[in-house]
């Protein structure tokens, strides 16, 4: 059980064009889900923070109108880069939180973003 | 102070020896302990989650906690290159949730 799916696993696009990112809990209400971001050979650095059904709650220095985040379901965060250029390209990993099981964090596959 | 410390490493070992993986933190709320192992372009996946003081064993993996020192340890046995991967210790108490930066293990054949 927990598992936590992400699509798609990997992405290329041109500068200036939005990506939307799928963060899916597949056997689990998720009531809490977090995007991180992580550079090459680096540790996990935490963007933001999602409960369903209302605002994301974003970390210092991550722009919320550039990074777009929706949680509209109890298994369903998206993520979307807007416009986005070379330098954020990233690899992206979502987790998810159970109510029940509070100390806990599931964490995706991850999505590797490259931007041209 | 950083509130999570850990070795980045990178920390190469041979195969069979016995692997030791630690973190210090600053904060005594901290109330529960976990490991997770991360493969290179893959998602961290959950090997240990502790809460109290002393530890606990799970197959090849011993995690042990001493909340009066503020120190988690990670300890696999007969590591194998499979094993090859970055451990991040996390720690959390109500809806704080804290990762170490990882340490990046080499199990060598």
């Amino acid at each position: 059980g927990a598992v936590v799916s992400q699509h798609p696993s990997r992405v290329i696009c041109k500068s200036g064009t939005s990506v939307k990112i799928e963060c899916r809990s597949l056997d689990f209400q998720a009531t809490t889900m977090f995007w991180y971001r992580q550079f090459p050979k680096k540790s996990l650095m935490l963007m933001a923070t999602s409960n369903e059904g209302s605002k994301a709650t974003y970390e210092q220095g991550v722009e919320k109108d550039k990074f777009l985040i929706n949680h509209a379901s109890l298994t369903l965060s998206t993520l979307t880069v807007t416009s986005a250029h070379p330098e954020d390209s990233s690899f992206y990993i979502c987790s998810a939180r159970v109510a029940d099981r509070y100390n806990e964090q599931f964490f995706g596959p991850g999505t590797r973003l490259t931007v041209l | 102070q950083k509130e999570v410390e850990q070795d980045p490493g990178p920390l190469s070992v041979p195969e069979g020896a016995i692997v030791s993986l630690n973190c210090t933190y600053s904060n005594s709320a901290f109330q529960y302990f976990m490991w997770y192992r991360q493969y290179s372009r893959k998602g961290p996946e959950l090997l240990m989650y502790t809460y109290s003081s002393g530890n606990k064993e799970d197959g090849r993996f011993t995690a042990q906690v001493d909340k009066s020192s503020k120190y988690i340890s990670l300890f696999i046995r007969d590591s194998q290159p499979s094993d090859s991967a970055t451990y991040l210790c996390a720690m959390t108490y109500g809806q704080n949730f804290v990762f170490g930066p990882g340490t990046r293990l080499s199990v060598l054949p």
